[in-house]
């Protein structure tokens, strides 16, 4: 199936800091979504993207549709705990959907 | 309640057996999803429906039946579970492109 590469797939992070993930595939996409997930929930929509280049806040939250159809950046500003979980993005190339595998956020008080 | 409820949460069942898992949204979205999500595959898509009675393969459907006589509910069967069908199993619903996931359902097969 597609692959959707989501990196990293861990990070361990002191709170207050600024988080970086991204979603990167070899093939375009015409939307990007990102998603949380606490422990033993389903997942959450955080942004939704529809534009290359879109650029699209959600409190600290920033995502980005990359220009080349094929990425998307979500960036978390001054981390707190309850920003801990699993993050997923997930792409739709028109016909269907793909999910990233995740990237698992800790963050130390 | 609004929103898109999955039963049950829990389920432990036996290789052979039947089971069904059931999925309602109240928001009248006319698409609905199945995913399985295990580690190191992410969510897998199984089964979707565009709407009443329109259904179509995902990616990892086989084992797997659904229905869709009411555009609310969308129950998802194994008809004969395996071990290999233990997973955590998430319904979806979306009326765009924006998909609504459930709570889950974990499923354990002995």
């Amino acid at each position: 199936g597609q692959q959707l590469n989501q990196s990293p797939q861990s990070m361990f992070i002191q709170e207050g800091e600024d988080v970086s993930m991204n979603c990167t595939s070899s093939s375009i996409f015409n939307t990007w979504l990102w998603y949380k997930q606490d422990p033993g929930e389903g997942p959450v929509l955080l942004i939704a993207l529809y534009k290359a280049g879109e650029l699209t806040s959600n409190g600290r939250l920033t995502a980005q549709f990359g220009i080349t159809r094929k990425d998307s950046f979500l960036n978390i500003s001054a981390s707190i705990p309850s920003d801990v979980g699993i993050y997923f993005c997930a792409g739709f190339t028109g016909n269907q959907f793909y999910f990233g595998t995740g990237t698992s956020l800790t963050v130390i008080p | 309640d609004a929103g898109i409820t999955q039963s049950p949460r829990y389920k432990i069942t036996e290789t052979g057996r039947q089971v069904t898992l059931m999925c309602h949204q109240t928001w009248s979205h006319s698409y609905m999803f199945w995913y399985r999500q295990d580690l190191g595959h992410g969510l897998r898509l199984i089964y979707y429906s565009a709407a009443a009675d329109i259904t179509d393969k995902g990616e990892v459907p086989d084992g797997y039946v659904v229905s869709r006589s009411k555009t609310e509910n969308f129950p998802l069967t194994l008809e004969s579970a395996t071990r290999s069908q233990t997973s955590v199993y998430f319904c979806a619903s979306s009326e765009m492109l924006e998909q609504y996931f459930g709570p889950g359902t974990r499923l354990t097969v002995t």
